[in-house]
């Protein structure tokens, strides 16, 4: 059966500090991958998708960027971290254009 | 304006009543998927729907779509406090004007069940 881990859980950064949260799939091959932010009043918006290694697709313009350096594992990173990047981030997968299955997401917190 | 709406915002039940949930999109539906999600956890999918009048349940749960009123319903039946969360509706972005597959979601439907 396929699984979805995230890390880490919780993450608590100053402003202007370096991101990096990773998340791996086991059980499927191939998935199209996805990074999605939940913020409070803005509901679930998706960042990035990633249809194969190397190539990563942007949804809206940010602080933030995508890299897929193996088939299963997808990791977001930032730079300089801005307080608006506050958010339960979450990662998904799916298979073709078939529904979307979540991880466990990483609650981010920028001080 | 926002493009996938939910409704109602929110919902209190008593435990055994039923309830139902909308989504209505402001775009051409090419797929609508249902998901619940316990606060501070990931989303669980529950169904997905593609075709208009289908219609699929999952235990007490039951989901339609309406393809010409681009709308879908969300039905539990007899309400326990195991289906307390926040139901989120999804919709294909071809309909938005983006790619096959992508999703957008709606804000969701806070469900509290009183026991």
């Amino acid at each position: 059966s396929q699984t979805i881990h995230q890390w880490p859980a919780t993450l608590v950064q100053p402003v202007g500090s370096p991101l990096s949260l990773e998340c791996t799939v086991e059980g499927t091959s191939n998935p199209n991958l996805y990074w999605y932010r939940q913020a409070a009043g803005r509901g679930l918006q998706l960042l990035f998708y990633s249809v194969g290694i190397g190539q990563i697709s942007s949804e809206v313009p940010q602080n933030l960027s995508a890299s897929r350096p193996q088939d299963r594992q997808f990791i977001l990173s930032s730079k300089k971290l801005l307080l608006s990047d506050s958010g339960f981030y979450l990662c998904a997968w799916s298979v073709s254009y078939n529904e979307q299955f979540f991880g466990p997401g990483t609650r981010l917190t920028v001080l | 304006s926002q493009e996938l709406e939910q409704s109602p915002q929110s919902l209190i039940v008593q435990e055994g009543k039923n309830l139902t949930i909308n989504c209505t999109s402001s775009k051409t539906l090419y797929g609508l998927y249902w998901y619940k999600q316990k606060y501070g956890e990931g989303l669980i999918f529950l169904m997905m729907l593609q075709k208009g009048g289908e219609e699929k349940s999952h235990e007490k749960i039951t989901a339609k779509l309406d393809e010409k009123k681009q709308q879908s319903s969300l039905h539990i039946t007899a309400s326990q406090p195991s289906h307390a969360g926040i139901y989120l509706c999804g919709a294909d972005k071809r309909g938005y004007g983006g790619s096959q597959g992508n999703l957008i979601f709606g804000k969701g439907t806070k469900l509290s069940v009183k026991p």
